[in-house]
């Protein structure tokens, strides 16, 4: 069955940067978007960007523009989105989601929590 | 950035209900929405694309209505297991943008 199966945990202290893994499964990695949503505690959901498997195109949201970089990696079916200059807002569950366009996600990871703290 | 308003915030409800969640765009999207349902310690799940198109394995009760700025969300008769935050989403201009949720609690 399909699934998409996200690292774990991160802890990290301002300035520094993390790089949170999507692996896919149960279905063809290259046929779908990935897009990257985050929650921040008790919060709403914001977008961040998408990536094509396929070719490796991006786009992200412009606030995180310069901050975050989208990347995967086919022989593995495997999505990573990193972010760096971490700040203490940026604690939030890291979600991906396929997408079977740039527009809405159809299934979503299991999220990894970030938290950001000195 | 396109704001995206629900409303209301928390909605208190009993099984059997027929329950309304709106929506409203600080623009119009034509019918670039999504909706979707997230429970507590869970990532969210699709429902609703397209405004009105109902997404593969989602209950019949669940309804999606709305084009421009206006949008709803019905559950025609809600369902113990429909007791969750719901989330509208737009996909008409970068960036997409989120509802601040509807929490539906049970009465």
């Amino acid at each position: 069955q399909m699934q998409l199966v996200q690292s774990g945990a991160e802890v990290k202290k301002p300035g520094a940067s993390v790089k949170v893994s999507c692996k896919a499964s149960g279905y063809t990695f290259t046929g779908y978007y990935m897009h990257w949503v985050r929650q921040a505690p008790g919060q709403g959901l914001e977008w961040m960007g998408w990536i094509i498997p396929k070719t490796g195109g991006t786009k992200y949201a412009q606030k995180f523009q310069g901050r975050v970089t989208m990347t995967r990696d086919r022989s593995i079916d495997t999505a990573y989105m990193e972010l760096s200059s971490l700040r203490s807002d940026d604690t939030a569950i890291y979600y991906c989601a396929r997408g079977p366009n740039s527009y809405w996600t159809d299934y979503w990871g299991q999220g990894s929590l970030v938290t950001v703290s000195s | 950035d396109i704001q995206m308003t629900q409303s209301p915030s928390t909605l208190s409800a009993s099984v059997g209900d027929r329950v309304t969640i709106t929506c409203r765009a600080s623009q119009s999207i034509s019918t670039w929405l999504a909706w979707y349902q997230q429970k507590p310690g869970k990532a969210p799940n699709l429902l609703i694309y397209r405004a009105s198109s109902l997404e593969s394995g989602v209950p019949s009760s669940f309804s999606g209505s709305g084009s421009g700025t206006e949008f709803t969300l019905t559950i025609s008769s809600l369902q113990p297991d429909d007791f969750a935050t719901y989330y509208c989403q737009q996909f008409y201009s970068y960036p997409w943008t989120f509802g601040q949720g509807t929490k539906v609690e049970i009465k």
